[in-house]
């Protein structure tokens, strides 16, 4: 089956650095999306992606959906203490509603 | 609040016993999602349902496991028989169409004793 392949798996930055991580796929998506999950919580929206090599940013996040359509990153800038949490890639193919998720990024960030 | 509400948050069952897991979509939304998440693993789907019709139901399991999304009321997962490995978090999340955004619920933690 489909599968995505998130990395780092986990990050320890200190404040005001930047962060990128990313995900990659051997199949196609029509579309990426970025999800961060704080625990005991459901996992929030960060940024939607529907096209090739489209750029898009909300606030210090911005994210890209690749070129060929296998893969996407998520860039954080000058990081703070509020963004310690486990960002989620998600894709989607196809004419269904069903997303594939990555395994997880674990930020943490040192003050 | 106009997000996407689970209950219960929290649900213990002993072996057998019968769990059901409510979703009540955000306002707006017809679309429907059931995930799982195992501890330190990314989501897996489940169901995807549109008001009264299942979609696509290529992550459920065989057995035990159905969804239903009625014309009124909430979306339920229902669990029957619960077995120690179905201990997860369930999440839902909506959407307007199958190519829009999903939103999240914060999921129901489902321990089995």
């Amino acid at each position: 089956g489909q599968q995505l392949n998130q990395s780092p798996q986990s990050m320890f930055i200190q404040e005001g650095e930047d962060v990128s991580m990313n995900c990659t796929s051997s199949s196609i998506f029509n579309t990426w999306l970025w999800y961060k999950q704080d625990p005991g919580e459901g996992p929030v929206l960060l940024i939607a992606l529907y096209k090739a090599g489209e750029l898009t940013s909300n606030g210090r996040l911005t994210a890209q959906f690749g070129i060929t359509r296998k893969d996407s990153f998520l860039n954080i800038s000058a990081s703070i203490p509020s963004d310690v949490g486990i960002y989620f890639c998600a894709g989607r193919s196809g004419n269904t509603g069903k997303l594939i998720f990555g395994q997880g990024t674990t930020l943490q960030v040192k003050p | 609040n106009a997000g996407v509400m689970q209950n219960p948050r929290h649900l213990v069952r002993r072996r057998g016993q019968e769990a059901r897991l409510r979703c009540s979509p955000m306002k707006g939304h017809s679309h429907v999602y059931w995930y799982r998440q195992l501890p330190e693993e990314g989501l897996k789907f489940m169901v995807y349902l549109q008001k009264e019709n299942i979609i696509d139901e290529s992550g459920m399991p065989k057995e035990r496991f159905s969804a239903e999304f009625p014309k009124e009321g909430p979306s339920i997962l229902r669990i029957q028989q619960v077995v120690r490995g179905d201990s997860a978090a369930y999440f839902c999340a909506s959407s307007q169409g199958f190519n829009q955004p999903q939103h999240f619920g914060d999921g129901t933690r489902l321990s089995i004793l």
